[in-house]
């Protein structure tokens, strides 16, 4: 069975710039969550999509924006990208919403230069 | 400021030895999960122990929950060096938000 896929693996833009990453769950999965690991700080939670609706988000300023898709795929949106969003974004899915476990996909390494 | 916190930041031990690491938080939760991640990319999913929990196994792997102290450790015993990776805590909390702690960097030496 495929696990959590995200694309693309690397991405390279310029600050003000828009970002757009993408996240496959695996299948049967109906909750997606998006996380930032920026050096130093650790996993921050960023979103959390759950039937297609987002149910949670961290503390993020709202350029930080996403949504999922109808076969439960996801999007997250990173406009006005500042060099501080550089960051490795982790994509991961679970079946349901308490006490499920979580699977990771391998990430996206975002650089704003 | 995060809701979990590891320590050490970081443990070096020799093979074959075992390993413990600690998590602290701060609010209520519904269950609490361990994660390791090899080389920074993606993180594999270890053991989930609900807050009703007191301990559970996994392998070489045994996870304890302290609830009135807000507390959980991860033991990971005879260790390899496969071991060598970050492992993270991540609380489920009671207004649905999961929260990661920054890790602790484990380095089996050989």
């Amino acid at each position: 069975e495929a696990g959590v896929t995200q694309s693309p693996t690397h991405l390279i833009k310029t600050r003000g710039q828009q970002a757009t990453l993408r996240c496959s769950p695996i299948s049967g999965h109906t909750s997606v969550y998006w996380y930032q690991q920026a050096l130093g700080l650790g996993l921050q939670f960023l979103l959390w999509y759950d039937e297609g609706e987002e149910r949670n988000r961290g503390n993020f300023p709202p350029r930080f924006s996403g949504r999922q898709f109808p076969n439960y795929s996801s999007e997250l949106n990173v406009n006005a990208l500042e060099l501080e969003d550089s960051a490795l974004y982790l994509c991961a899915s679970s079946l349901g919403t308490y006490g499920y476990e979580q699977y990771f996909g391998p990430g996206t390494r975002l650089t704003v230069t | 400021s995060q809701q979990g916190e590891e320590d050490p930041q970081a443990l070096s031990i020799q093979e074959g030895e075992n390993a413990t690491m600690n998590c602290s938080y701060k609010t209520s939760i519904n269950n609490l999960q361990w994660y390791r991640q090899n080389s920074g990319r993606g993180l594999v999913h270890l053991i989930l122990i609900r807050s009703n929990e007191r301990e559970k196994h996994s392998g070489r792997l045994r996870v304890t929950l302290d609830t009135s102290k807000k507390s959980s450790s991860l033991l990971i015993t005879a260790s390899r060096a496969a071991d060598t990776a970050s492992y993270f805590c991540a609380t489920d909390a009671e207004d649905d938000k999961i929260i990661f702690g920054k890790g602790t960097r484990l380095h089996i030496l050989p």
